[in-house]
Order: C-alpha cells, then sequence, then structure tokens
C-alpha cells in the first residue's frame, strides 16, 4: 500500500511566523504535490515535483515555496504566515503525471 | 479555464438505493479520469480510476465514462450510511489533475 505521511495533523503559528510542512512517500514516485483545501473551493495546487530538486508552479503559488532535495520528501514553505493562509494542506504523490494521487492525511494549519 | 464541474449536493438516498453521482468536464482531451471519497475533516481516498468509454465495476462502485458527451459518473448501489461523504471527481489534463468541489452524499437508515 502506499503511504504519505505529514509531520503535522494540526499546527498552530502566528503571523509572519516561517512555516514547514513536511510530507514523504515510501512508494518510490516521481511526483509529488501540495494543494491547499478550502469550504467552496475545493483542491487547489499550490505547488508539484516531477523530479528531485525540480518544482514547477501550481494554480496558486504566490506565499509558498518548495523544496524537494529527496525523492521521497517534499516539503512546503510559508515564508511569511497569513491568516489568509490558514487552510487544510494536503500533500499527495503519484506514480506519472497521469496516474492516481495518493493523498496524506492532510495538516490543518491556523495562523492567527 | 479547463474545469470540473460537479453539484454540490446533498444527495441524499436511503440505505440500500443506489447513489449515482455524476460530473462533467470541459476539455475535450482529458485522458484520465479518477473518483475520490471524502470523509468530514479527512484527505481524500481514491475509489476508482477509469481511462476508456464505457464502465467499470469495483465491488458496489461502477464508474462511467463518455467522452462524446464530457461526462463521468460514479454509482454506488446497495448505499450503506457509510458511504455518506463528499465525492470528488478529477480529471487529468496536460500535466495536472483538475479536480471538482465534490458533491455530498448522504445515506439515510
Amino acid at each position: 500500500d502506499v503511504k504519505v505521511t505529514q509531520s503535522s495533523r494540526y499546527l498552530v503559528k502566528r503571523t509572519g511566523e516561517k512555516v514547514f510542512l513536511e510530507c514523504v512517500q515510501d512508494m518510490d514516485h516521481e511526483n509529488m504535490f501540495w494543494y491547499r483545501q478550502d469550504p467552496g473551493l475545493g483542491l487547489r495546487l499550490i505547488y508539484f515535483s516531477y523530479d528531485v530538486k525540480m518544482k514547477e508552479k501550481g494554480d496558486i503559488p504566490e506565499g509558498y515555496s518548495v523544496s524537494r532535495e529527496k525523492k521521497e520528501r517534499f516539503s512546503l514553505i510559508l515564508e511569511s504566515a497569513s491568516t489568509n493562509q490558514t487552510s487544510m494542506y494536503l500533500c499527495a504523490s503519484s506514480l506519472s503525471p497521469a496516474n492516481e494521487q495518493y493523498f496524506g492525511p492532510g495538516t490543518r494549519l491556523t495562523v492567527t | 479555464q479547463k474545469e470540473v464541474e460537479q453539484n454540490s449536493g446533498p444527495l441524499s438516498v436511503p440505505e440500500g438505493a443506489i447513489a449515482s453521482l455524476n460530473c462533467t468536464y470541459s476539455d475535450r482531451v482529458s485522458q484520465s479520469f479518477f473518483w475520490y471519497r471524502q470523509y468530514s475533516g479527512k484527505s481524500p481516498e481514491l475509489i476508482m480510476s477509469i481511462y476508456s468509454n464505457g464502465d467499470k465495476e469495483d465491488g458496489r462502485f461502477t464508474a462511467q465514462l463518455n467522452k462524446a458527451s464530457q461526462y463521468v459518473s460514479l454509482l454506488i448501489r446497495d448505499s450503506q450510511p457509510s458511504d455518506s461523504a463528499t465525492y470528488l471527481c478529477a480529471d487529468f489534463n496536460t500535466d495536472k489533475l483538475i479536480f471538482g468541489t465534490g458533491t455530498r452524499l448522504q445515506v439515510f437508515p
């Protein structure tokens, strides 16, 4: 079974803090993705990566950056957290871009 | 703007009935389609993928794809209260999955 894990289930941070969200997958997948999910807006793609040290902007990259130093690990960084980044953050991985994606449990981030 | 459209619901069905969930997509070049189930407060869980026109069955679930009409549907037979969740449709387009906003299904005893 594919397993995608995320570093925290719940996180509370203050405005202006730098926030790191970690995601690890154990299936040797090439592709990894970061989404945020908000009520009424669905899943929105922040960044994705098709290979180590490679990253591509998704639909809403502003205010975020990512790092992929190892194949199994994909990190999302909020450079200076703001209240409008309060959301559920979901990491996913897939074998190839057209294949099904498997999601981690999510991190519910609250920025106060 | 490439889009995947779903009725937000809720779709309410009695236990034991067939639940029918529908999804339309805007771009004819879409090749792969996926259905996910998401319980409240949890992450999406893959139910089925479908790539070719026609039906694909897996247990109580049947996915149907009609590329000419650009719609995908998911049928859940013998619906159970444990099927109550939001169902997300997604299609692969160009280089990423495009998700619908989901249909909430309620199965009442």
